[in-house]
């Protein structure tokens, strides 16, 4: 079925520890981009990417890289994983950044202990 | 920072009522957007309504837009337990679509 998918859907990490989102798309889109969810704070950017090659910093970056090597890929990499990261993390995509609906993924759901 | 506000934040109704949910904004927009989260999944975009467009339609949902007071409302006609679920309006900025906190919407069946 066409759409985003993410993976791990759970992982619990000790403070330190680094890891990767991975994400997938493959509907083709231009945009993806990376939210994270926290109760109370609606969904947050944290990075994000117009095509392969070019990515930014969306408002929450710190502590997070991304790349995008080809169209399908996104993939987010935890750096040095702190409790403040703790969090439900999707991914999305959209033809483009504003003005088209974003296909989001199931989300990853990252516990740092 | 979220541009979208929700209101209410939580929402209780019977089935077969009418569910409205309120959004603000704060700046100028091109398009709004409404997604439905249910609980532990994605969300699902809903519809999309243009900074020129004043009503827009999609089965049992309506959505207003009104850019002089900056608001949009969702209302969903004839609630079904099924549509339990988190509803998010979104704005674009410069780069994505910001989204608001949401407002819960429970249905009793």
């Amino acid at each position: 079925n066409a759409g985003v998918t993410q993976t791990p859907k759970f992982q619990v990490l000790k403070t330190g520890q680094s890891m990767t989102l991975q994400c997938a798309q493959d509907m083709n889109h231009e945009y993806m981009s990376w939210y994270r969810q926290d109760p109370g704070m609606g969904l947050r950017l944290i990075h994000y990417s117009v095509g392969a090659g070019i990515t930014d910093q969306g408002e929450v970056p710190n502590g997070y890289n991304v790349s995008r090597s080809t169209t399908e890929d996104f993939p987010l990499r935890l750096l040095s994983a702190a409790p403040s990261q703790t969090s439900v993390y999707f991914c999305a995509s959209s033809y483009r950044e504003t003005g088209y609906g974003y296909t989001f993924g199931s989300g990853t759901r990252l516990t740092v202990v | 920072s979220q541009q979208g506000e929700e209101d209410p934040q939580a929402l209780s109704i019977q089935e077969g009522e009418n569910a409205t949910m309120n959004c603000s904004y704060k700046t100028s927009i091109n398009n709004l957007q409404w997604y439905r989260q249910n609980s532990g999944r994605g969300l699902v975009h809903l519809i999309l309504i243009r900074s020129n467009e004043r009503e827009k339609h999609s089965g049992r949902l309506r959505v207003t837009l009104d850019t002089s007071k900056k608001s949009s409302s969702l209302l969903i006609t004839a609630s079904r337990a099924a549509d339990t679920a988190s509803y998010f309006c979104a704005t674009d900025g410069n780069n994505d679509m910001r989204f608001g906190a949401g407002t819960r919407l429970t249905v009793k069946p």
